[in-house]
């Protein structure tokens, strides 16, 4: 099946610093998207982005879908980003599930 | 963005006994909906797809026989836990896409179990 990794596995920013976190995928994607989990388990929808670029507020993603990687960019972070921040993917071609990657865990300090 | 409700969000039962979690599609309706296992600091699982009206469909691994599911309507997929054991005890999330869109997923708060 599909590999989904992320990078870095852990991450410890001071507040008001910008992040960078990386998805790489094994194979073509119909789907991509990225979710924050917060501390009681909710996964939030953060981008549905199988291609290109978007933006919302501090936080932007790109997908480049021909290289098999996607980014998640936080700006100006906050102690409320942190969290895991998941990326998972739907391979082209297997039907509809989503497949995890393993997460980021985002530590912002004060 | 679409609602899914999930229910409870926290359950302690007795070893032996079943528990079930319901997943409801609030504003949207879902063919498929499915459901993940998550072990503490752990990714999401897939566990089953759920299919309305229909059988479920199990990965390599999960008993079907433990972990019953049923999608009778378009908003509606449940998963029972029988004769829970100790190490059933896990978050278990479910999820949904709107069946006109197919596009994004959406995910429950999830239901957090413990078997005493």
């Amino acid at each position: 099946g599909i590999q989904v990794e992320q990078s870095p596995p852990d991450l410890i920013l001071q507040e008001g610093a910008n992040s960078t976190l990386r998805c790489n995928f094994s194979d073509s994607v119909n789907n991509l998207q990225w979710f924050h989990q917060n501390p009681w388990g909710q996964l939030i929808n953060l981008f549905y982005i199988p291609s290109g670029t978007k933006q919302n507020g501090r936080l932007s993603a790109t997908t480049v879908a021909t290289e098999r990687y996607s980014l998640l960019y936080i700006s100006s972070s906050q102690t409320t980003d942190s969290g895991v921040y998941f990326c998972a993917v739907v391979p082209g071609t297997s039907g509809s599930r989503l497949t995890f990657g393993e997460g980021t865990q985002l530590t912002v300090n004060p | 963005g679409a609602v899914v409700s999930q229910h409870p969000s926290r359950v302690i039962c007795k070893s032996g006994t079943s528990v079930k979690i319901e997943c409801r599609s609030l504003d949207f309706q879902a063919t498929t909906m499915f459901w993940y296992r998550q072990f503490p600091k752990q990714s999401l699982m897939l566990m089953a797809t759920s299919n309305e009206g229909s059988k479920a469909t199990y990965e390599q691994g999960v008993e079907k026989d433990k972990f019953l599911i049923n999608h009778a309507s378009l908003t509606l997929s449940t998963l029972t836990v029988t004769s829970a054991h100790p190490e059933d005890s896990s978050f278990y999330i479910c999820s949904a896409r709107d069946r006109l869109t197919n596009t994004e997923a959406f995910f429950g708060q999830g239901t957090r179990l413990t078997v005493v």
